[in-house]
Formats: C-alpha cells, sequence, structure tokens
C-alpha cells in the first residue's frame, strides 16, 4: 500500500535561513512525488513533482526537492526563507499503477522575520 | 488557484438536509477530484472521475454522491446519511488520470452543518 509521511507537524524558521520540509514515502514500483503549498483557506498550490532523471527537482517560488531512492526521501528545500512561505506543505505520492494521489498530513511552515 | 472555480466558499446547512458544492473547470482537464481536508488529517479522497459519465468511489466515499454530465464539472452532494459532514471541500482536476500529472485545485468550500 503507498503512504508518504510528514514527520514534523511545523517547521519554525528565521527568514534568510535556509528551511527543509520532510517527507518519505512507501509505493511498490517507481514513486512520482510532488510538492503542494497551502495558504489559509485556500486550495492546494502545485510546487514541483518528482516523475524521473534527476534526483534534484526545482519548482516555483525557488524551492527545489531532492528525492533518494535509498531513504525512500523527497525533503523540500529552499536556500533562504522568507515569511511569505509560511503556509502548510503537502507531499504527496503516486505509484504501483495506482490512480489516486495519496497526501501526507502535512507540514505547516513558520517563518520568524 | 488555475482555472477551477467552487461555489460558494462558505456554506451552513441544518442536519438531514442535502447539500451540493460545485466545482467547475476551464482547463480541459479530463480527470476531476474531491476531497475532504480535517485538520491535521491531509486530504481524503471522495470520488474521482476519468472522464464524462464515469466515477468512481475513493476512500471515504459513504455519504457523498457525484456526477459527471459535463466535462467542465463534478458536483458533490453531501447527504444526510454523511456523518460528519462539517469540513472543508477541495475539488481539483488533472491533464489525465496518469500517474505523472499533478493536480490544479479550487479555492475550496467550507461548510458547516449544525
Amino acid at each position: 500500500a503507498q503512504s508518504v509521511a510528514q514527520p514534523e507537524d511545523q517547521v519554525n524558521v528565521a527568514e534568510g535561513n535556509p528551511l527543509t520540509v520532510k517527507c518519505t514515502y512507501s509505493v511498490s514500483g517507481n514513486p512520482y512525488l510532488f510538492w503542494y503549498v497551502q495558504y489559509p483557506n485556500r486550495g492546494l498550490q502545485f510546487l514541483l513533482k518528482y516523475i524521473t532523471g534527476d534526483n534534484l527537482v526545482k519548482g516555483s517560488y525557488g524551492f527545489e526537492a531532492e528525492f533518494n531512492k535509498s531513504q525512500t526521501s523527497f525533503h523540500l528545500k529552499k536556500p533562504s526563507a522568507l515569511v511569505s512561505d509560511s503556509a502548510l506543505y503537502f507531499c504527496a505520492v503516486r505509484g504501483g499503477g495506482g490512480f489516486k494521489t495519496i497526501f501526507g498530513a502535512g507540514t505547516r511552515l513558520f517563518v520568524k522575520a | 488557484d488555475g482555472g477551477i472555480t467552487q461555489s460558494p466558499k462558505y456554506l451552513f446547512r441544518k442536519e438531514g438536509q442535502n447539500v451540493t458544492l460545485s466545482c467547475e473547470q476551464n482547463l480541459n482537464h479530463d480527470a476531476m477530484y474531491w476531497y475532504r481536508q480535517d485538520p491535521g488529517q491531509g486530504l481524503r479522497l471522495i470520488y474521482y472521475s476519468q472522464i464524462v459519465n464515469d466515477f468512481q468511489k475513493g476512500d471515504i466515499a459513504e455519504g457523498y454522491s457525484v456526477s459527471r454530465e459535463k466535462k467542465e464539472s463534478f458536483p458533490l452532494t453531501v447527504t444526510s446519511a454523511q456523518k460528519n459532514p462539517t469540513a472543508f471541500y477541495l475539488c481539483a482536476s488533472s491533464r489525465l488520470a496518469g500517474e505523472t500529472h499533478e493536480q490544479y485545485f479550487g479555492p475550496g468550500t467550507r461548510l458547516t452543518v449544525t
């Protein structure tokens, strides 16, 4: 069965510092991995995805994520955090021939000025 | 929120009443989805549709119904059989039902049932 874990409910970082939001997954076959961001009372916005190829994926707003097959991880990163990055971040996975996307429980990122 | 609209943004209903949530997309996407979001639980799939006039149950379909009569529209009805309907409901679409396609989300409808 497919599953996604986001081990941190909240991540706190100072503006200008690098940030990492963690995600690990379990799926049979090739994983297709996604990151989405949600601002308060809004829908989710797509940030980036890993399908195949280069393990480092670059996305919107300066975010990037690194796919690590041996550790079954897909952590979201940004070199320098902004206060406006404060939001709820979801990791998601598809794979194993399944149609459904499985979402993690979300990690709230708080960037302090 | 791309080309997906959901209405209304807030909805209040009394227990025992059915209510229909609207979802429209102008992205020409084939696949559409309904999710329910509760605090701390991520998104749970209610129903999805890969093509007009066809849809499948997701993980928590009990107490919900959908229709897909037009490519651009995928309304969700929350029936009185749904035990705990108060939640934030999100509609999404994707270009195809394939595994590699990201989803585009509407702004959501917050339903409160008292």
